[in-house]
């Protein structure tokens, strides 16, 4: 299966940009890159999702590189609230159903 | 505007003892799915379903079981609970295997301990 790796930890201020980057190099052609958060004690929490072309919502933004190895997800103004530990993670087409490869997750920490 | 509701959020077990993990969305999604996570891991699944009637097994099935007699309705059995069954389980589900507006929408979690 195809892996993900993404830092241990990343330090934002509240207010400013946060870009949050994830390695893919094995990705194959049909997989989806997702995007999740997780606070503690709580499910995983939908932030975004692509294949290829970069992707906007109303939470974040998704670049990915257009050899699709690798990916940012762009927090455009940091909130308190958006300090979680994030998951990138690849998800594969056909009928993988419900199959999701997780990254190591980003402990996000949000300064005030 | 509920989403994926399970429980009970918090559940002690003898070892083998049997119960029932409750799942229900209103989103009406075809798609629901049984995880479970292990402290400082990702998400492992155990079970799937693409619609009412319709069940398969996931990554790690074993000790575990699954019906989908409705759209909304997800449960997950543990028959003869074992140590190694202690985790966190998470009920999601989506619209077109999380490729559809929204992804996977997960449930909060039932934390079980086995002793």
């Amino acid at each position: 299966d195809a892996k993900t790796t993404q830092p241990n930890s990343m330090e934002s201020n509240e207010e400013e940009p946060v870009h949050l980057p994830c390695n893919h190099s094995t990705i194959s052609g049909t997989d989806y890159i997702h995007w999740y958060r997780q606070l503690p004690s709580q499910g995983p929490e939908y932030v975004i999702h692509g294949l290829t072309s970069n992707v906007n919502n109303r939470m974040a933004s998704l670049a990915i590189a257009e050899d699709r190895k690798s990916s940012t997800l762009i927090l455009h103004r940091a909130t308190l609230r958006d300090a979680a530990v994030y998951y990138c993670i690849l998800k594969a087409g056909g009928t993988s159903y419900g199959k999701l490869t997780f990254g190591q997750g980003t402990i996000l920490t949000v300064h005030p | 505007n509920a989403g994926v509701t399970q429980t009970p959020k918090f559940r002690i077990l003898k070892i083998g003892q049997s119960m029932t993990l409750q799942c229900t969305q209103d989103m009406n999604h075809n798609y629901m799915y049984w995880y479970r996570q292990d402290p400082g891991m990702g998400l492992k699944l155990i079970y799937y379903s693409v619609g009412a009637g319709i069940t398969d097994k996931g990554e790690v099935p074993n000790g575990y079981n699954v019906s989908r007699s409705t759209t909304e309705d997800f449960p997950l059995r543990l028959e003869l609970a074992a140590p190694s069954q202690t985790s966190v389980y998470f009920c999601a589900s989506s619209y077109r295997d999380g490729q559809g507006i929204g992804g996977y929408t997960f449930g909060s979690g039932t934390r079980l301990t086995v002793v």
